[in-house]
């Protein structure tokens, strides 16, 4: 089975720090994602890449970067963090090239943000 | 542009009853649709998606779905509830043809009472 690990569960922070959240897959996929999940609103994507050194905006980007220097690890940074970042971040992972294929996502990271 | 809704935040159901969870969408092209499951603390799980063919999609735990082209529909069902059905349940549908997006509607909860 395909393994989306997050490296951490929870994490709590002080606004103004910088953030990292660790996303690692094992199956030698392409595209990888960072989604924040909120009550009422969802998964809403903040980055994707679908290649080593690639990445796309997603629909709520501020705030935010990535860096994907290896295919299996996806960071998310936050460059300066604010109370309106505590969520839970949800990384994922597919295939490329078949458009209709699942995501695989990880266990998430539930960040609060003081 | 790519939509998903989901009209109900809350769906209660009795152990042994036939259970429905409601989405409806809004797509260009070809709807791609899928059903994830978020059991407590976990990340998203899989559970079934129709991209063409027979409009009864089964998927896994027993669950199905019925795809209504007419009704822009895809309700998620399942003929006798388990209480360990108890999560939520998030319909999505693929982002704009040519991206790699997943659009998620908002999430219903579901809880079977014993």
């Amino acid at each position: 089975d395909v393994k989306v690990t997050q490296s951490s569960r929870y994490l709590v922070k002080r606004t103004g720090e910088k953030v990292f959240l660790e996303c690692v897959q094992d199956m030698d996929h392409e595209n990888m994602f960072w989604y924040r999940q909120d009550p009422g609103l969802g998964l809403r994507l903040i980055y994707f890449s679908y290649d080593v050194k690639m990445k796309e905006k997603g629909d709520i980007p501020e705030g935010y970067s990535v860096s994907r220097e290896k295919k299996e690890r996806f960071s998310l940074i936050l460059e300066s963090a604010s109370t309106n970042q505590t969520s839970m971040y949800l990384c994922a992972s597919n295939t490329g090239g078949d458009l209709n294929e699942k995501l695989f996502f990880g266990s998430g990271t539930q960040l609060s943000v003081l | 542009a790519q939509s998903v809704a989901q009209p109900e935040d809350q769906v209660n159901v009795a152990e042994g009853n036939p259970l429905t969870v409601k989405c409806t969408y809004s797509v260009s092209g070809n709807p791609y649709l899928f059903w994830y499951v978020q059991y407590p603390n976990r990340g998203l799980q899989f559970l079934l998606k129709y991209i063409t063919g027979d409009n009864l999609v089964k998927g896994s735990y027993g669950f199905e779905a019925e795809f209504n082209k007419s009704q822009t529909s895809f309700h998620l069902k399942k003929p006798s509830a388990l209480v360990s059905d108890s999560a939520l349940y998030f319909c999505a549908v693929r982002g704009p043809p040519g991206g790699q997006n997943f659009v998620f509607g908002p999430g219903t909860r579901l809880s079977v009472l014993p």
